[in-house]
């Protein structure tokens, strides 16, 4: 069964600073990816997916991500953080014929001023 | 845009008692979800449905049934909530396969059972 691991539970960047979110999943073929960010008290927002095609993704609020497939991996960046980014942030895979995502534990992005 | 929607934002209930979570959404959406949220326990499945009267079991569907009657409609019922059933709940949508589809979440709603 594929699974989604976001190794860093909480992360604490600078206001201005460069951000790297990681995400590491395993199934054995090319995945459907997604990021999704969630501010307090309210439900998951899409930031970006991949499907296929070029590896590195843009999406909302400045956010990209790249696929790596020999290191079976999804992170997410952003060049210059600001404060409204944080929030939790969440990785999630889909199966080629199965009808569900799976999600990660989450990273929770605290900024600093 | 799509819209999901939970019938409530917070709600607070006793032990024993049955509680009805309501999620509508307003994209004829094939699939529709329900989460549960719980701090460093990120989503974890419940139950979800792919069409009408149909569902399946998640990862954690013990203690909770669903409804889906209608297309746009899906319900979560706690037969008789317990105290570890206090938690954040979220609800989803989304069309196609499911798997390559992003999914539409509502704001939630945080569940209190004394």
């Amino acid at each position: 069964a594929q699974s989604v691991t976001q190794p860093d539970i909480h992360i604490t960047v600078s206001e201005g600073a460069s951000l790297e979110l990681r995400c590491n999943y395993s199934y054995g073929a090319t995945p459907y990816l997604f990021w999704y960010v969630q501010s307090p008290g309210q439900g998951l927002q899409l930031l970006l997916k991949y499907f296929s095609g070029d590896t590195l993704v843009q999406g909302i609020k400045g956010f990209e991500a790249e696929f790596k497939r020999s290191q079976s991996s999804f992170n997410l960046r952003k060049p210059s953080v600001h404060w409204s980014d944080a929030a939790e942030y969440f990785c999630a895979v889909g199966k080629v014929g199965g009808n569900k995502l799976v999600f990660g534990a989450g990273t929770i992005l605290r900024v600093k001023s | 845009d799509v819209k999901v929607t939970q019938s409530s934002r917070y709600l607070v209930k006793r032990t024993g008692e049955k509680v009805f979570l309501e999620c509508v959404q307003d994209m004829d959406h094939e699939n529709m979800f329900w989460y549960r949220q719980d701090p460093g326990l990120g989503l974890r499945l419940i139950y979800f449905s792919y069409d009408v009267k149909m569902k399946e079991k998640g990862d954690i569907p013990e203690g909770y049934s669903v409804s889906r009657e209608k297309k746009e409609r899906f319900s979560l019922i706690l037969e008789s909530a317990s105290t570890n059933q206090t938690s954040m709940y979220l609800c989803a949508s989304s069309g196609g396969d499911g798997y390559n589809q992003p999914q539409h979440f509502g704001d939630g709603t945080r569940l209190s059972i004394l």
